[in-house]
C-alpha cells in the first residue's frame, strides 16, 4: 500500500509570493492533517480536514489555508510568504478523524525555503 | 491533554535492546499512548500505540505500567537505522485533537 505522498519535495520561493502544496493520503484514509516543523518551534498543527470540511485549526494566521477534495487529496496554500514560513510542511492521513485509536501516518514533507 | 516527559537523549549499542521511557503521570483513563520516531529529513513514522495493555508489533513493544503513569518503548535489537528522535504522545479518544509533539528522545545507536 502506498504511503502518504507529498509534492513537491523541495520548493524555493521569494517573499510576497504564494505557494500551494499537495498531499495524497493513503488509499482509504479520509482524514488529512497538516503540520509545520521548524527547528525553533518543533512540530505544530496547522489544520485537519475530514470529508472535505475543515474540522480543526491550529494557531496560524489566515495566510495559511487548505482544502480537501472528494477523493480525500488535500492542498494547503500559503499566501504573501514571509521568511519565517521557511519550514518542513508535513501532511498526515488517518482512517477516521485524527484521534484515539486511529494512527496518523505522515508523508516525508515539502521543504519550503523563502528567500 | 496530558503532558509527557522524556529524557533528551540516549545511547544504545547496536544489537542490544533499546528501552525508551516516557512519563505521563497526568494521563486520563481513556487517553492513548502513542510513539512516533523521526529520522533526519523524513516525516514522523508511526511506531505503536496502546491504551492499557502491553502491545507488540513488528517494529517494537510498548509496555504501559498498571497505573498508566509511564510507559516504555522497546526496540528489541537496535540497528544503526533506528537512530532517530522518538516521541511519546498522549491522545484523547475524541477525533478533534491534534498530535502534540514534545522534544522527544534522541536515540543514538552505536556500532
Amino acid at each position: 500500500k502506498a504511503g502518504v505522498t507529498q509534492t513537491p519535495r523541495y520548493l524555493i520561493k521569494t517573499r510576497g509570493q504564494q505557494v500551494t502544496l499537495s498531499c495524497s493520503p493513503i488509499s482509504g484514509h479520509r482524514s488529512v492533517s497538516w503540520y509545520q516543523q521548524t527547528p525553533g518551534q518543533g512540530l505544530q498543527f496547522l489544520f485537519e480536514y475530514f470529508s472535505e470540511t475543515q474540522r480543526n485549526k491550529g494557531n496560524f494566521p489566515g495566510r495559511f489555508s487548505g482544502r480537501q477534495f472528494s477523493n480525500s487529496r488535500s492542498e494547503m496554500n500559503v499566501s504573501t510568504l514571509e521568511l519565517g514560513d521557511s519550514a518542513l510542511y508535513l501532511c498526515a492521513s488517518s482512517l477516521a478523524r485524527a484521534g484515539g485509536n486511529s494512527p496518523l501516518h505522515f508523508g516525508n514533507g515539502t521543504r519550503l525555503t523563502v528567500t | 491533554d496530558a503532558k509527557t516527559t522524556q529524557p533528551p537523549s540516549m545511547d544504545c549499542a547496536e544489537g542490544r535492546a533499546a528501552n525508551l521511557p516516557c512519563n505521563h503521570s497526568t494521563i486520563s483513563g481513556n487517553e492513548y499512548v502513542y510513539w512516533y520516531r523521526q529520522i533526519h529529513s523524513q516525516g514522523p513514522q508511526y511506531i505503536i500505540h496502546g491504551l492499557k495493555n502491553n502491545e507488540t508489533n513488528e517494529m517494537a513493544s510498548l509496555i504501559i505500567t498498571e497505573d498508566r503513569k509511564s510507559s516504555t518503548l522497546i526496540l528489541p535489537h537496535a540497528t544503526l537505522r533506528d537512530t532517530a528522535v522518538y516521541y511519546c504522545i498522549v491522545r484523547p479518544p475524541e477525533g478533534n485533537t491534534p498530535l502534540v509533539f514534545g522534544k522527544g528522545t534522541r536515540l543514538s545507536v552505536i556500532a
